[in-house]
C-alpha cells in the first residue's frame, strides 16, 4: 500500500510569484486535505477536495486555490505569494469523507523570499 | 469557534520517566480526537484516535491517552519515556461529518534526557 507522497520536498520563491505543489493519496483514498503548518505552530485547514469537487475551505484568501484530479491526486495553488506563505504544506488523505482518520503525506517546505 | 489547547509548548523527561503531554478541548459535543507525532523535517504520524468507543485508548510506541468528557481533556501519556521519543506532538480533534477537517493545537515539544 502506497501512502501519501507530495513533491516538491523543498521549494523557494520569490514574493508576487505563483506556486503548485502536487499530492498523491493513499491508495484507495478519495478525500484529499491540504494544511499549511507555519513554523512554530500547528497545522491549519485550508480545504478539502471530494470526488474532484472543494468540499469545506478554511480561513484562507482566495489566492489559495486546488485542484483534485480523477485518480484523486491533488494540487494547491497559491498566486501572488506573500512572505507569510512560508511554511510547510501538508497534504492529507483518508478514505472516504465519512471516515476520521487522515493520513499525512511529508510535506513540501515552501520558503518566500 | 472549537480550539485545543496543548498545554506547555515544551517538555523535557528523563530516560525512564513518566511521559504527560495535556490537551483539552473546547466543546460541549465530544469529539473525535487524535494524537499525532512529528519528527523533524517530516510529516505528522497519528500515534492513536478516540471515535467515542472505550475511554482509554492504546497506541503505537507504547503511548496512551484517556478521553475524560467531564474535563474536556484527552491527555496523552507514556510509562517510560526512551530517547527516540523525542519529537513533536500535536493534539487534533474532528468533529465529522462530510467536511470533518482536523483542529490541532499548538503541538508540545518533548526532549528526552539521558
Amino acid at each position: 500500500e502506497t501512502g501519501v507522497t507530495q513533491s516538491p520536498t523543498h521549494l523557494i520563491k520569490t514574493r508576487g510569484q505563483q506556486v503548485t505543489l502536487r499530492c498523491s493519496s493513499q491508495s484507495g483514498h478519495n478525500t484529499v486535505s491540504w494544511y499549511q503548518q507555519a513554523l512554530g505552530q500547528g497545522p491549519q485547514f485550508i480545504f478539502q477536495y471530494y470526488r474532484e469537487e472543494e468540499n469545506g475551505r478554511g480561513n484562507f484568501p482566495p489566492r489559495f486555490s486546488g485542484l483534485q484530479f480523477p485518480n484523486y491526486s491533488s494540487e494547491l495553488n497559491v498566486n501572488a505569494l506573500e512572505l507569510d506563505d512560508s511554511a510547510l504544506y501538508l497534504c492529507a488523505s483518508r478514505a472516504d469523507r465519512e471516515t476520521y482518520e487522515q493520513y499525512f503525506g511529508p510535506g513540501t517546505r515552501l520558503t518566500v523570499t | 469557534a472549537q480550539s485545543v489547547t496543548q498545554l506547555g509548548s515544551h517538555v523535557s523527561v528523563s530516560e525512564g520517566a513518566l511521559v504527560l503531554l495535556r490537551c483539552n478541548y473546547s466543546s460541549s459535543v465530544p469529539p473525535y480526537l487524535f494524537w499525532y507525532v512529528q519528527y523533524p523535517n517530516q510529516g505528522l504520524q497519528l500515534l492513536l484516535k478516540y471515535t467515542s468507543a472505550a475511554t482509554l485508548v492504546k497506541g503505537i510506541n507504547g503511548f496512551e491517552a484517556e478521553f475524560k468528557k467531564s474535563e474536556t481533556s484527552f491527555h496523552l501519556t507514556k510509562p517510560s519515556a526512551h530517547m527516540s521519543d523525542a519529537a513533536e506532538y500535536f493534539c487534533a480533534v474532528s468533529y465529522g461529518g462530510s467536511q470533518g477537517n482536523l483542529i490541532f493545537g499548538k503541538g508540545t515539544k518533548l526532549s528526552v534526557k539521558p
